[in-house]
């Protein structure tokens, strides 16, 4: 199957920072989603990108399909951006998402 | 209103239980999903659902049994409890592949 690299592991972040996450994967695939789980538990869908760039107030992200990689761009964080972000891909259709093991980041004040 | 919902949120129970999870979407989805998040925050894929059909079950023991009773709903129902068995339980909704989640229903096995 898929597999799917997040990095950093962790990271820990002034606010105001900025930071960059990358999730790397080994095969083609045709869906790709981010995701933060805040510290109360919930999974928040951030970017549908299986390709291309896009932006949501301070994120953003870029899917490169063809060196298999993506990025998720945070700027000027904020406390509220703390919890992990996931990264999970798959093929198109009905198949499911294969989800990374995610980077758990802590903004603080 | 709550796209994706779970009930209950959490679940406390003895080994040996049987116990349900219910999950209702309302945004229209065609695909309905049941994943695991363990203690580690791994998240797994455990059923799939399209139209009330099952068209993906992974490796989950066949204590856990998933029913669909029409495409907004999609329950899951655990026999004889374990320790193990300890978890977070995903509900997720699906269209064109874009993947939404309930809130999680935590479930403490003692």
């Amino acid at each position: 199957g898929i597999q799917v690299e997040q990095s950093p592991p962790d990271l820990i972040l002034q606010e105001g920072a900025n930071s960059t996450l990358r999730c790397n994967f080994s095969d083609s695939v045709n869906n790709l989603q981010w995701f933060h789980q805040n510290p109360w538990g919930q999974l928040i869908n951030l970017f549908y990108i299986p390709s291309g760039t896009k932006q949501n107030g301070r994120l953003s992200a870029t899917t490169v399909a063809t060196e298999r990689y993506s990025l998720l761009y945070i700027s000027s964080s904020q406390t509220t951006d703390s919890g992990v972000y996931f990264c999970a891909v798959g093929p198109a259709g009905y198949s499911t998402l294969t989800f990374g093991k995610g980077t758990m980041l802590l903004v603080s004040p | 209103d709550t796209a994706v919902s779970q009930t209950p949120k959490y679940l406390v129970t003895q080994m040996g239980n049987d116990k349900s999870i219910k999950c209702e979407q309302n945004l229209g989805h065609d695909t309905m999903y049941w994943y695991k998040q363990d203690s580690k925050k791994f998240l797994k894929i455990m059923f799939s659902y399209n139209n009330k059909e099952l068209i993906i079950n992974e490796t989950v023991p066949n204590r856990f049994s998933p029913k669909s009773p029409d495409k907004a709903h999609l329950n899951l129902h655990i026999n004889s409890l374990e320790l193990g068995d300890s978890a977070v339980y995903f509900c997720a909704s699906s269209h064109a592949g874009e993947l939404f989640f309930g809130e999680g229903s935590r479930l403490t096995v003692l």
